[in-house]
């Protein structure tokens, strides 16, 4: 069965860089979230989308912005970047949200390191 | 605010026995959903299993089993029959049944699997 896909799978970048996270949900998915867990951490929400519109802000800096595309593919934007936000990010699909008990779908994620 | 915590953060059982994880959480609603997800070395976040809260049975996933318990505000992971690819750190989550997107994590449970 198809997964969720994100890309890159690791990507380097120094201090004040930009840099932008991709996610592609499972097919007919229209709900996307976003999660950072830092080393040997537990993954914190960041930000969701459905239908294309934000609906869940959680930790999400200013600097960090995200999108959900017609296609129902996300983009995380990053700038700026700082040390503290090496961490691995993953990107979540479900079919739904709310008060459906769809279980978010999580991707392999995309491992962020600041040099 | 909700909180979910782990006290175990590392366990180790032998391979073929039965071990259990232990999770409680904080909270003041009446419904919600619990899960519990396996993150292997290669990093994943795979959902083992999951529990509405409004359900009094357990849940049940061939070897994994909980035991909810909403009074206590506990849910505890069963492992039978371990495997070495049981192996991994297990998070224990909370989702709210009101419309947040949010996933809550504990700190996880790092499972070592003795041959």
């Amino acid at each position: 069965a198809a997964g969720v896909i994100q890309s890159p799978r690791h990507l380097i970048k120094e201090k004040r860089e930009t840099a932008t996270l991709k996610c592609y949900p499972i097919p007919r998915h229209d709900t996307v979230y976003w999660y950072q867990q830092g080393p040997g951490q537990d993954p914190q929400f960041l930000i969701s989308f459905y239908e294309k519109m934000q609906s869940d802000k959680g930790s999400i800096p200013d600097r960090f912005s995200a999108q959900q595309f017609s296609d129902y593919h996300s983009e995380l934007n990053m700038s700026s970047l700082e040390l503290g936000d090496s961490a691995l990010y993953f990107c979540a699909s479900s079919l739904g949200r709310g008060t459906g008990n769809q279980p978010q779908h999580f991707g392999d994620g995309t491992r962020l390191s600041i040099l | 605010a909700q909180t979910v915590t782990q006290s175990q953060p590392e366990m180790s059982v032998q391979e073929a026995e039965t071990v259990t994880l232990s999770c409680t959480y904080d909270t003041s609603e009446s419904d919600y959903y619990l899960f519990w997800y396996k993150q292997p070395p290669s990093r994943q976040m795979i959902l083992v299993i999951r529990q509405e809260a409004y359900k009094q049975q357990n849940a049940t996933e061939n070897r994994f089993s909980v035991n909810f318990q909403k009074a206590a505000k506990s849910f505890s992971l069963k492992i039978s029959d371990s495997q070495l690819g049981d192996a991994a750190m297990y998070f224990c989550a909370y989702r709210s049944a009101r419309g947040e997107d949010k996933i809550i994590f504990g700190k996880g449970t790092r499972l070592h699997i003795l041959p």
